[in-house]
């Protein structure tokens, strides 16, 4: 079945510490997208991909950083310098034009310990 | 600020009754759509609706569009407890930097009670 797969499903950070969170979509989309969801908030778009090797900053973009070296494949990497990376991270695709419907991953809830 | 709202933020409803989900908006858009989200899940699309469009429908969903008024509602008919999740509006419209984008709201959350 296709589909986007995140992973891992839980993430713990220690402080001063990289961590990447893994998405992989098998759908053939073009677009690509990462949002970040807090309680009580709706979701708030971090970065997104049109093509391969290229990647356009979203809202809230400071302290994250992201690869498309793939079509399939579309990394996260949540840095030092995001002071509050608590939330729930979700991974989307779409279809031919970018900002058409998506469809999302499962996504990863980071924690710091 | 969000570009779509949800109303209510919150609903509880009997299953068998239909439920009623607003979404407001400040800018033209294009498009709009609504995405269902269970507890800790993914979102899945719902429905789009062209700004030409007025009225759409999918199984038991029924979704206005009201470009006057820049709001659209999410009509869920003889709810089931499983329709039970977080509702959300997306948005697309172009930001301050002069690129399109989608703009999720905060959500509705809907409970149908059994």
């Amino acid at each position: 079945d296709g589909g986007i797969t995140q992973s891992p499903k839980y993430l713990f950070r220690k402080e001063g510490q990289n961590v990447t969170l893994s998405c992989e979509q098998n759908l053939n989309h073009d677009a690509m997208y990462w949002y970040r969801q807090d309680p009580g908030q709706g979701l708030r778009l971090i970065y997104y991909s049109q093509i391969v090797n290229d990647f356009q900053k979203g809202d809230i973009a400071e302290g994250y950083s992201v690869s498309r070296e793939k079509k399939e494949s579309f990394p996260l990497t949540v840095t030092s310098a995001q002071k509050n990376p608590t939330a729930f991270y979700l991974c989307a695709s779409s279809i031919g034009r970018i900002w058409g419907p998506q469809h999302f991953g499962d996504g990863t809830r980071l924690s710091i310990l | 600020s969000q570009q779509g709202e949800e109303d209510p933020q919150a609903l509880s409803i009997q299953e068998g009754e239909n439920a009623t989900m607003n979404c407001s908006y400040k800018t033209s858009i294009n498009n709009l759509q609504w995405y269902r989200q269970n507890s800790g899940r993914g979102l899945v699309h719902l429905i789009l609706i062209r700004s030409n469009e007025r009225e759409k429908h999918s199984g038991r969903l029924r979704v206005t569009l009201d470009t006057s008024k820049k709001s659209s509602s999410l009509l869920i008919t003889a709810s089931r407890a499983a329709d039970t999740a977080s509702y959300f509006c997306a948005t697309d419209g172009v930001n301050s930097g002069g690129y399109q984008k989608v703009t999720f709201g905060i959500g509705t959350k809907l409970q149908v009670i059994p």
